[in-house]
Formats: C-alpha cells, structure tokens, sequence
C-alpha cells in the first residue's frame, strides 16, 4: 500500500478565489498524477509528472496547474475558482513504468472535494 | 482511446457470480482493476501484464486476451463488501499512463 495524503480533504470556497490542493506520498514513487471525477462518473487524466521539473498535461484540458519541486509533493493551483471546477480531485503515484516486468500500478490518496460557490 | 466497459451496472444476490469487460480499441500494455465505493478512493484489485502475469486480489480473478484487447473481471461468490463501482485502467503509449473506463456499477443485495 502507498501513502499519499492529500489536503484539504473537503474545500468549498467563492468564485475568482485561488486554491492549491495539496499532494504528498511517502513511496518514494518518481511518477504523480492528479485526476478529476465528477461523482458516479469515469476518471479524467489532468496532469501528471516523471519526476522532479517534470510537469505535464492530461487527456482532459483543465485551467488548472502543477508544479513537483521536491519528488514527493505534487500540488494543484486553481488560479481563479469557477463553479465549472466544482469536482473530487484526486492525486496518485506509481513507480516508472507501469509495465515494467514487476508489474507497477497507480496508488490513490483519498480525494479532496472541491466545491465553488 | 477510452477503454470500453460492460456492462454498465449489475445487481447480484450475496453468492452469485458475476463477470466484468474492458475492451479496447488499441493494443494494450496492461491492464489495471480498481474499486471505488462511495466517497473513497478507487482501490486496486489486480493488474494484468502482456505474457499473462497477474498481481492481485485472491478472492477475484481476471483475465487477458491481448489479440482481442480485453479484459474480465470474474467475482465468484460475492459478497456484500464487493458492492462499489470497478474500473478498468489500461495502458497505452508511450507516457505509461492509465486511462480509465467509464465503470461498472455492481450491487450485491442480502
């Protein structure tokens, strides 16, 4: 099992506000991510990041960004909160690569709950 | 590129069988099995590599048919506790990322 913590587990706040969701695991994992899910919907893919300096964007496009100055703190900026970003976001880590022959895969922290008002 | 889950949602009695498929569209480097309850975190199952290795859960077993690009998931005997929504993640490309699908909703009743 991986520890990923993530905070603030539940945040509502006003419109035009900047937020920053934060994101820490203990694994030691070079590879983070930061997906979002709408409730009872699938998993969106918004950034992820091979390790330290490494910054990239997902299959869904978000306002949102990144940025992974130390290998295991991997935060989320929201400059300006829309009620559009009302969503759970959450942040995982694996080893590199996936595939790999030991067979690596994704570990999720619990969530943080973004609610814009 | 989003893998393709059925069925969309499944509701068993304690004890039934029950058996969920991810395809896809492109070939496939391995496939992942999380479930997610309500308001938790998608938890991992079992993962599934080209070759036919499996890490994973004892008490549920899966399968991967590389040439035909999917994947199942068999649960035998459910219990209560398997209710949630399981999800498949497959591997593509070169990023070694997951795309997940949309889930499979299961129910198992007393």
């Amino acid at each position: 099992e991986a520890d990923i913590y993530q905070t603030p587990r539940y945040l509502v706040i006003g419109t035009g506000k900047k937020i920053t969701l934060e994101c820490s695991q203990t694994m030691g994992h070079d590879k983070m991510y930061w997906y979002q899910q709408d409730p009872g919907m699938e998993l969106h893919l918004i950034h992820y990041s091979y390790g330290v300096n490494s910054t990239e964007k997902g299959d869904l496009s978000s306002e949102s960004t990144v940025s992974r100055i130390r290998t295991e703190h991997f935060p989320l900026t929201l400059e300006s909160a829309r009620p559009s970003h009302t969503s759970q976001y959450l942040c995982a880590s694996s080893e590199y690569p996936l595939s790999s022959l030991t067979g690596n895969t994704i570990y999720f922290g619990e969530g943080s709950w973004l609610t814009v008002v | 590129q989003q893998p393709v889950q059925s069925p969309q949602a499944v509701i068993l009695r304690e004890g039934e069988d029950a058996v969920i498929n991810c395809s896809s569209s492109k070939a496939l480097y391995s496939v992942h099995w999380y479930r997610q309850k309500h308001g938790e975190a998608p938890v991992f199952l079992m993962i599934l590599l080209k070759g036919g290795e499996q890490k994973g859960h004892e008490k549920i077993s899966a399968s991967f048919n590389e040439k035909k690009q999917q994947s199942s998931l068999y649960l035998t005997a459910s219990q209560l506790s398997y209710s949630g929504t399981y999800f498949c993640g497959t591997e593509m490309g070169s990023q070694g990322n997951l795309i997940f699908g949309k889930g499979t909703k299961l129910s198992v009743k007393p």
